[in-house]
C-alpha cells in the first residue's frame, strides 16, 4: 500500500480538463513544498512534469500544472490530448526516514 | 544534458546478491548539489525508494528502512558511476529498477532506462 493516495484511474476527452488527487499527511505533503509529479509511458521511465509543487521543468507542456492544499496535491492536466494516455504518479519529500513517499499512480484515459 | 546507463543482469536467483550498476554522463557523482538514487517498481509495491548516495564533502548514504540491512549503494568516481547491491534476495524483490538523479529536494529529473531483474531460480 502507497503512501500517497491517489484515485486508480481518471477519464476524459480530447481538449477538456482533468484532475489528479495526491492525498497525504502533515509530514509529507502538508509539512512541505516538494512535491513532484511523473508521467510514465508504458514500458518507460517516469518522466518529472511538476516539481516543488507547481513548477514546470524546461520542455513541459504548460498544459500540466500542480497546487497543494493542506495534506493533498492536485495534477491538473488542460486541453487534453492523445499523447497524455499514460500513468500519473505523485511524490514528496518526507520526514520519516523513507526520504521520499509515492502514490499508487493514476490512470490517465483520453477516451 | 544528464543521462543515465543501467547495466547488470535481469535474473538472479533467489538468497543471491543482486547487482547493478549506472553509468553518469553530463554530471558528476561526486557532485554537491546532485544525490544519486535507486528506485523499484512492481505490480505489488508501486515505486519504492531503496536509497542514495551523495557527496558533501565526504560521502554519505541513505537507505529506505524496507531494505537498510541488505543493501549497499556504492559510488565509483574512477569511472563516474554508482552501484546497487541488495543482498539475499526472494522473489519479492523482483522489480524493475531504476537510477535517478534528484537534487536534494526529492525530485528525480533524470531516470536511468530501467531494468527488470527477476529473481528466480
Amino acid at each position: 500500500q502507497s503512501a500517497l493516495t491517489q484515485p486508480a484511474s481518471v477519464s476524459g476527452s480530447p481538449g477538456q480538463s482533468i484532475t489528479i488527487s495526491c492525498t497525504g499527511t502533515s509530514s509529507d505533503i502538508g509539512g512541505y513544498t516538494y512535491v513532484s509529479w511523473y508521467q510514465q509511458h508504458p514500458g518507460n521511465s517516469p518522466k518529472l512534469i511538476i516539481y516543488d509543487v507547481r513548477k514546470r521543468p524546461s520542455g513541459v507542456s504548460n498544459r500540466f500544472s500542480g497546487s497543494k492544499s493542506g495534506n493533498a496535491a492536485s495534477l491538473t492536466v488542460s486541453g487534453l490530448q492523445a499523447e497524455d494516455e499514460a500513468y500519473y504518479y505523485c511524490s514528496s519529500y518526507t520526514s520519516s526516514s523513507t526520504f521520499v513517499v509515492f502514490g499508487g499512480g493514476t490512470k490517465l484515459t483520453v477516451l | 544534458q544528464v543521462q543515465l546507463q543501467q547495466s547488470g543482469p535481469g535474473l538472479v536467483k533467489p538468497s543471491q546478491t543482486l547487482t547493478l550498476t549506472c553509468a553518469i554522463s553530463g554530471d558528476s557523482v561526486s557532485s554537491n548539489s546532485a544525490a544519486w538514487n535507486w528506485i523499484r517498481q512492481s505490480p505489488s509495491r508501486g515505486l519504492e525508494w531503496l536509497g542514495r548516495t551523495y557527496y558533501r564533502s565526504k560521502w554519505y548514504n541513505d537507505y529506505a528502512l524496507s531494505v537498510k540491512n541488505r543493501i549497499t549503494i556504492n559510488p565509483d568516481t574512477s569511472k563516474n558511476q554508482f552501484s546497487l547491491q541488495l543482498n539475499s534476495v526472494s522473489p519479492e524483490d523482483t522489480a524493475v529498477y531504476y537510477c535517478a538523479r534528484d537534487l536534494d529536494t526529492a525530485t528525480f529529473d533524470y531516470w536511468g532506462q530501467g531494468t527488470l531483474v527477476t529473481v528466480s531460480s
